[in-house]
């Protein structure tokens, strides 16, 4: 079965760059999640999209922005990196309306190290 | 959404149960039970949810009290690839992309 597709897996930044992390969800997946998981933490909401339209936001920095295309793929912009942002980053995929609350999809993870 | 209290950290048997308590006293009447969990630094992977009955998949077994406050997640025959943190996740029924709140977790490490 399709999962959810994370691109780049691994990156590397020097501080004070910009980095674009991107997520291909499961086919008729219509909802959007990202997650960040710092080193030896949980994983935090950074923001949803439900059919390309912001849906929910949480502790996103304003150096970060994001969006969902009209594929529904979404990509994560981040900008002035700071060593603080080395963490991995996960996308999440549902579809919403399924009885119970849809279960969330996760993707493998990108990795992003800050130097 | 109605926070959850679970053990830092389990051993397991391999091939024995694994039952995982969580404790949610505060939740709502419409908010649901998940479980997830999260090999290591693998993406968090669905393992089951359920409202008030008791629910079963492939995975594993979801028992929830009458009164709701707590729950069990019950893995039959646990594996070495059952070694994980397992997040235990209240919040209501999705309908505006509602985010999961991981709090800490349980570790399960299963041994040989």
């Amino acid at each position: 079965a399709a999962g959810v597709i994370q691109s780049p897996r691994h990156l590397i930044k020097e501080k004070r760059e910009t980095a674009t992390l991107k997520c291909y969800p499961i086919p008729r997946h219509d909802t959007v999640y990202w997650y960040q998981q710092g080193p030896g933490q949980d994983p935090q909401f950074l923001i949803s999209f439900y059919e390309k339209m912001q849906s929910d936001k949480g502790s996103i920095p304003d150096r970060f922005s994001a969006q969902q295309f009209s594929d529904y793929h979404s990509e994560l912009n981040m900008s002035s990196l700071e060593l603080g942002d080395s963490a991995l980053y996960f996308c999440a995929s549902s579809r919403e309306g399924t009885s119970g609350g849809p279960e969330q999809f996760f993707g493998p993870g990108t990795r992003l190290t800050v130097l | 959404d109605a926070k959850t209290t679970q053990p830092p950290s389990m051993d397991c048997a391999e091939g024995r149960a694994a039952n995982l308590p969580c404790n949610h006293s505060t939740i709502s009447g419409n908010e649901y039970v998940y479980w997830y969990r999260q090999i290591h630094s693998q993406g968090p992977q669905y393992i089951i949810h359920g409202l008030k009955n008791n629910e079963t998949n492939e995975m594993a077994s979801l028992i929830i009290t009458e009164d709701r406050k707590s729950s069990t997640l019950i893995l039959p025959h646990a594996t070495l690839r059952d070694t994980a943190v397992y997040y235990c996740i209240v919040r209501v029924r999705a309908g505006s992309a509602r985010q999961l709140t991981f709090g800490s977790g349980t570790q399960l490490t299963v041994l040989p």
